[in-house]
């Protein structure tokens, strides 16, 4: 089993709509919880931390459940620039602060 | 202004030839990551440094190498590349947070 899992999609969105997806992990230890985005062929960059209360930035929120060791993504009225992959990633200060990503869900938001 | 810096952006070499991927940063992180990402997959860490202690994953191939000759600077070398070690190189920075900050890759095709 990964140690972080994801739906890869694609999931089809049309502009405007809503879309969600979550992750889950294995490792009960894991601290912190992060989802990034990445561009095709571009590197990943941070689009939010996940925090036990879960949080929102703008039309994104994100959610972190620890007792079924799931987190999600909510994108609200979706755009065309939303369209990207998802990263899911878990980290454990106990092993360094290593970061296991997950394999991304790829979101295609069309007009 | 680029903060972490990869060179190349895109590098060829043979099968089998040596060849050395560079990172360098400008934020002055003590921790340096190097990641191969293959197409469609979660970027995989290869190795770290947290200053100039090096730490190896268990499963990276003794193919490749590293060095961190200063904070700023840290290498990739891979010794005899193969046709399976084409992919995207990744190199990530981070201080005392948790946040990682990606450069933007090199891709290494090997003919």
């Amino acid at each position: 089993r990964k140690e972080v899992e994801q739906d890869p999609g694609p999931f089809n969105v049309p502009e405007g709509a809503t879309v969600a997806f979550n992750c889950t992990y294995s490792n009960s230890a894991s601290q912190s919880f992060f989802w990034y985005r990445q561009d095709c062929r571009k590197e990943p960059k941070l689009l939010m931390s996940v925090y036990s209360s879960g949080n929102e930035d703008g039309r994104f929120t994100a959610q972190l459940n620890r007792a079924s060791q799931y987190i999600s993504l909510l994108i609200r009225d979706s755009k065309l620039s939303d369209s990207a992959t998802y990263l899911c990633v878990v980290g454990n200060k106990a092993a360094g602060n290593k970061l296991t990503f997950g394999g991304g869900t790829r979101v295609l938001v069309k007009p | 202004d680029a903060m972490v810096i990869q060179n190349p952006r895109y590098q060829v070499t043979q099968f089998g030839k040596p060849v050395t991927l560079s990172c360098s940063q400008t934020l002055n992180h003590n921790v340096m990551y190097w990641y191969q990402q293959k197409s469609s997959q979660a970027p995989k860490l290869l190795f770290h440094y947290y200053d100039k202690d090096f730490n190896n994953e268990a499963d990276t191939p003794d193919n490749f190498q590293s060095r961190r000759p200063n904070t700023s600077f840290c290498f990739l070398d891979i010794r005899s590349p193969g046709l399976g070690d084409a992919a995207m190189y990744l190199c990530a920075t981070k201080d005392a947070g948790e946040t990682q900050y990606f450069g933007p890759g090199t891709r290494l095709l090997v003919l």
